[in-house]
Formats: C-alpha cells, sequence, structure tokens
C-alpha cells in the first residue's frame, strides 16, 4: 500500500543552525512533492513544490531536494529562528497518471528551534 | 493576499444533527476539496470538486457527506447525520487549476467539529 513517512516526529534545534526534515514514500509514482507549515489549531501553509525532474529547489531560507530513486525528500530551513517552531508536513499528490489531485500528507515534522 | 475563508471557526453539534461547514475559496480558483484532521493525526483528503460535481473522494466521504456550490462563491461541507468519530478539524482547501504545476492546494484556517 502507499505511504510517506516523514521519519522524525519531533527536531529541536539550536537558533542559528540548519534544521534538515525527511519525507520518504513507498509505492507512490508521484509527479511532484509540496511541503507545508502547519501551527496548532491552524491549517497547513504551503511552502515549496517540488517536481520529479527537479533535484533541488529554493525559496529564501528554505530548500528541497527530491531524490526519486531513493524516494525521499529533504527540507532544510537554514539559519533557522524560533519563528520557524512548527510542524512540517510533506504532501504528494496520488498516482501521476491517474490525474488525481486529492493530497496524502505525512504525519509531519515537530520542528522546535531553541534561542 | 487572497485567503481561503471558512465559517465557523468551531462548531458544537448533538450526535445525529446535521451540520454545514462553509468555505470561500480563492476567487479565481476553479478546483475545491475538502480534508479533515483529527486531534493528533494526519491530514486525510475527503472530497474534490470541479466544474459543480465531485471529481473524487474519499473512503471517509460515504453517503452521509455531501458537497454542494450554491453560488459563486461560496463552497460548503454537509454532514447529514453526525457521529462522535466525526469530530476533527475540517480544512477547506482551493487550487486554481488540475494542471501540474499550477494545482498548489491553498489550505483555510479550518472549522473545529466537536460532536457531542
Amino acid at each position: 500500500s502507499q505511504k510517506i513517512e516523514q521519519n522524525s516526529e519531533a527536531l529541536n534545534i539550536q537558533e542559528g543552525k540548519t534544521a534538515t526534515l525527511t519525507c520518504n514514500y513507498t509505492n507512490y509514482s508521484p509527479a511532484y512533492l509540496q511541503w507545508y507549515r502547519q501551527d496548532p489549531g491552524r491549517g497547513p501553509v504551503f511552502l515549496l513544490l517540488i517536481r520529479e525532474n527537479e533535484k533541488e529547489k529554493r525559496k529564501e531560507r528554505l530548500k528541497v531536494t527530491f531524490d526519486t530513486t531513493l524516494k525521499q525528500s529533504l527540507f532544510h530551513i537554514t539559519a533557522s529562528q524560533p519563528a520557524d517552531s512548527a510542524t512540517y508536513l510533506c504532501a504528494l499528490a496520488k498516482v501521476r497518471d491517474t490525474g488525481r489531485r486529492a493530497l496524502t500528507f505525512g504525519s509531519g515534522t515537530r520542528l522546535q528551534v531553541q534561542p | 493576499e487572497p485567503e481561503v475563508t471558512q465559517t465557523p471557526s468551531h462548531q458544537v453539534t448533538q450526535m445525529g444533527q446535521e451540520v454545514i461547514l462553509r468555505c470561500v475559496p480563492i476567487s479565481n480558483h476553479l478546483y475545491f476539496y475538502w480534508y479533515r484532521q483529527i486531534l493528533g493525526q494526519k491530514v486525510e483528503f475527503l472530497v474534490s470538486f470541479y466544474n459543480n460535481e465531485i471529481s473524487e473522494k474519499s473512503e471517509i466521504f460515504d453517503d452521509q457527506f455531501s458537497v454542494e456550490r450554491p453560488d459563486g462563491s461560496n463552497f460548503t461541507l454537509k454532514i447529514r447525520s453526525t457521529k462522535l468519530e466525526d469530530s476533527a478539524m475540517y480544512f477547506c482547501a482551493s487550487s486554481f487549476s488540475a494542471s501540474f504545476g499550477t494545482d498548489t492546494q491553498y489550505f483555510g484556517p479550518g472549522t473545529r467539529l466537536t460532536v457531542l
């Protein structure tokens, strides 16, 4: 069956360090992968989308990599700040050839940046 | 910046009652979605809607659920007879298109549904 795993439930780092979050998937052939941020009691906020033919994508202090051979995406936040503390979700659209757009979410990694 | 809005922010209802959750998607978006998140669990897809019809639904979206776009701006989720296990945060989302690369889904702030 299709599965998405974010292998750290929680990650604590010091301010100024780089946070690296991992998303692994099995039994998918996604055309793209997305990362969202979710604060407690709020809706997911879109951060970045990376396509299967892209190895890396950057936006300000955020960087995402996508390795379709390893079936893995890494999400990096450089120069982390306490305001980056949140849960980060990876999400895949379902198998590309179906044209279906329902997102399947991982369980998220809760990032805590200590001042 | 345009946003998806949802009302109410919190709805409390008795088991067996009908509830309608409301959403106003981003104005030029054409694809609409409902997701839910039970406390402490993953965000789960319920249904997608395009051109006034359901384009995809999950196993969760059974006959107790329905969606409607009653006018040019609102998108609603109705639960006919609520159960205790329907208690969750319900998120509406919208996207401009379904073409790869322009189908990023933008989420609303959610409606917390509590069934007593």
